[in-house]
């Protein structure tokens, strides 16, 4: 089954520890992006990439990072985690950047405490 | 900047009534245009996109490049329909893609 898959789906952790929430896709995606839903903001990419070893910033970047190894793989890492960077997050992936359809995760449920 | 903005939050229909979810965009270039819906503890998917001008589970939405507006209609809303309606635009080209997204429209359909 096509699907970009994200782990872990729930995720309590404190401030300044170091976490990783893998994000995967298994239909050869060249575009793979990360975005946070926030109550009241709607959804802001963070980071994305258009395709292997080629990332750049989205709109809120700041304390967070990512790499793009392999084609499927693209994970966000946050180097220390805080309490504003509690919040739902998801991964994209799409087959190119022009007018393509983006399928999303099922989404990544952060909590910084 | 492109800006893609939903003026409604909340939006609430009854059974039955006509819906419309309002989408306006600021781009300089030639849009792209897409509605996304998220069900209730489901992963956003692509509902629409405005360069296929189809109908997808009785909705339509109409580009209009003079009001830089996107709305999403439906004649007749069902149960089903309640979610949360996501309007996007994406900016292709070069190394500079983008997809940003309003802020989301959640629409109640009452029996």
């Amino acid at each position: 089954e096509a699907q970009v898959t994200q782990n872990p789906r729930y995720l309590i952790t404190v401030t300044g520890k170091k976490l990783t929430v893998t994000c995967s896709q298994n239909m050869n995606h060249e575009y793979m992006s990360w975005y946070r839903q926030d109550p009241g903001l709607g959804l802001r990419q963070i980071y994305y990439s258009m395709n292997v070893e080629v990332t750049d910033k989205g709109d809120v970047p700041e304390g967070y990072k990512v790499s793009r190894k392999e084609k499927r793989n693209f994970p966000l890492i946050l180097e220390s985690p805080s309490p504003n960077q509690t919040s739902l997050y998801f991964c994209a992936s799409s087959f190119g950047w022009a007018n393509t359809e983006a399928f999303f995760g099922q989404g990544t449920r952060l909590t910084v405490v | 900047a492109q800006r893609v903005t939903q003026p409604e939050k909340l939006l609430s229909v009854f059974k039955g009534a006509p819906v419309e979810l309002k989408c306006n965009y600021s781009y300089s270039g030639s849009p792209e245009l897409f509605w996304y819906v998220q069900y209730s503890r489901q992963r956003l998917q692509l509902l629409l996109r405005h360069i296929s001008r189809e109908s997808i589970k009785g909705f339509t939405a109409d580009l209009n490049k003079g009001e830089t507006s996107f709305h999403l209609k439906k004649p007749f809303a069902q149960e089903e329909d309640s979610a949360m309606y996501y309007c996007a635009l994406s900016k292709g080209g070069g190394s500079n893609y983008k997809l940003t997204f309003g802020k989301g429209t959640l629409l109640t359909v009452n029996p």
